[in-house]
């Protein structure tokens, strides 16, 4: 399966500034996921990023506030924009492995973010 | 929007004993993914199912997937402390995937 290098690792951050979490693959993929976190909890998809066109966001999300690059098909950036105590929360992007009854996701190790 | 409802959402058991975490829908899934995650840690593929009624082990693990593809149960025999984690499912549709909310399992020595 594929390996990710996410980082920051964790930030504390003060509100009003924008922090850009970066995820590297080790192998080619079509397209990247990135999901929120509280810890403990379940993931909610923010948005899937998709070399060479614009990312799709789920409802509840918008470029302006999570801006995404994918400029080739190893590496995608997000960024927190404008950030408020809300957006506290772990942050982990992930991309989909072998096929059929093997799929699954690979996720890195998460950045976890906390705005005061 | 598709929801998967995970019970119980909180275990803490003794070494050596068995459990088992479930996985609840209203929505019917292509393939069901399980997952551990552990702290500072992202989630960890333990394995997917796809056939209705369909059952995997995984050493001391069993997945099953319910015939009408909207439930699943993953069973641990004799828990052991390294089964310590937050336990995800994940229902998978038209190329998305859903999140459950997760079981948060601690096995004491």
């Amino acid at each position: 399966s594929a390996v990710i290098s996410q980082k920051p690792s964790r930030d504390i951050c003060q509100r009003g500034t924008s922090l850009t979490i970066q995820c590297q693959v080790d192998s080619q993929v079509t397209m990247m996921f990135w999901y929120r976190q509280q810890p403990g909890q379940s993931l909610t998809l923010i948005a899937t990023a998709n070399q060479g066109s614009e990312a799709t966001y789920e409802s509840g999300f918008v470029i302006d506030k999570f801006p995404i690059s994918r400029p080739n098909l190893t590496f995608s950036t997000l960024t927190v924009s404008n950030m408020s105590p809300e957006d506290s929360s772990i942050y982990l992007c992930s991309v989909g492995t072998g096929g059929g009854s093997n799929y699954g996701y690979t996720f890195g190790s998460g950045t976890r973010l906390t705005v005061v | 929007t598709q929801l998967l409802e995970q019970s119980p959402q909180f275990l803490s058991i003794q070494e050596g004993e068995n459990l088992t975490v479930y996985c609840n829908s209203s929505s019917v899934f292509s393939s069901l993914q399980w997952y551990r995650q552990e702290p500072g840690e992202g989630p960890v593929l333990l394995v997917t199912v796809v056939t209705g009624g369909e059952v995997k082990k995984l050493k001391r693990l069993t997945f099953q997937f319910g015939d009408a593809r909207k439930d699943s149960s993953l069973h641990i025999t004799a828990a052991q402390p390294g089964d310590t984690g937050l336990y995800l499912c994940a229902g998978v549709n038209a190329g998305k995937s859903t999140f459950g909310d997760g079981t948060t399992l601690t096995v004491k020595p």
